[in-house]
């Protein structure tokens, strides 16, 4: 099955600094989303980008569906922005999403 | 529009028993998707089912069951709960009946502790 890697592991940033948050996958995809996990657990939805770049307020995301990988960027970091970052994929119509490892933030005042 | 409802949210059981998890997904979504979240295995999908039928199904043992009902609510029971099932059980919505064309939105989760 597709493989999906999520660099760095963690991240520690001061209140304020920019970050690059990196999906890497092994075949091409249909889907590909970007979610935050809360402290309750729930999983947000950031971004729905099988290709392109899309901005949302201080967060944006590019997806380079040729060279198989996304980037998540975040600029302006908050403490609110902490949390465990997931990029998921799906490479068939009716597939599973098939999550990375994610990308622990910790963002200090 | 209401978001994905799970309920409940935390479940004590212990070994041996069975349980069952609920998910309302978002209104007119057909598409009801379950996974399991531990810290050594990460999030691994479960089942998936569109309009009641079971398009999908993950790599769990038989014990980890599901179904859908016609308003498109879903279940899924684990019976003979092992201490390895002790994990945070997320059900996702998506609209479409092509999940790789449409976002997958995610309830709250159920912490089910199996002492």
């Amino acid at each position: 099955g597709i493989q999906v890697e999520q660099s760095p592991p963690d991240l520690i940033l001061q209140e304020g600094a920019n970050s690059t948050l990196r999906c890497n996958f092994s075949d091409s995809v249909n889907n590909l989303q970007w979610f935050h996990q809360n402290p309750w657990g729930q999983l947000i939805n950031l971004f729905y980008i099988p290709s392109g770049t899309k901005q949302n307020g201080r967060l944006s995301a590019t997806t380079v569906a040729t060279e198989r990988y996304s980037l998540l960027y975040i600029s302006s970091s908050q403490t609110t922005d902490s949390g465990v970052y997931f990029c998921a994929v799906i490479t068939g119509a009716n597939s599973k999403l098939t999550f990375g490892k994610g990308i622990t933030l910790s963002v200090r005042p | 529009k209401a978001g994905v409802t799970q309920t409940p949210r935390y479940l004590i059981k212990t070994r041996g028993q069975q349980v069952t998890l609920s998910c309302s997904p978002i209104s007119g979504h057909r598409s009801v998707s379950w996974y399991q979240q531990t810290p050594g295995q990460g999030l691994q999908f479960l089942f998936e089912y569109f309009s009641e039928t079971q398009r999908n199904k993950g790599n769990f043992p038989g014990r980890f069951s599901g179904r859908q009902f016609s308003n498109s609510r879903s279940e899924m029971n684990v019976s003979t709960l092992e201490l390895g099932d002790s994990a945070l059980y997320l059900c996702a919505s998506s609209i479409g009946q092509q999940l790789a064309k449409n976002i997958q939105y995610f309830g709250a989760g159920t912490r089910l502790s199996v002492l």
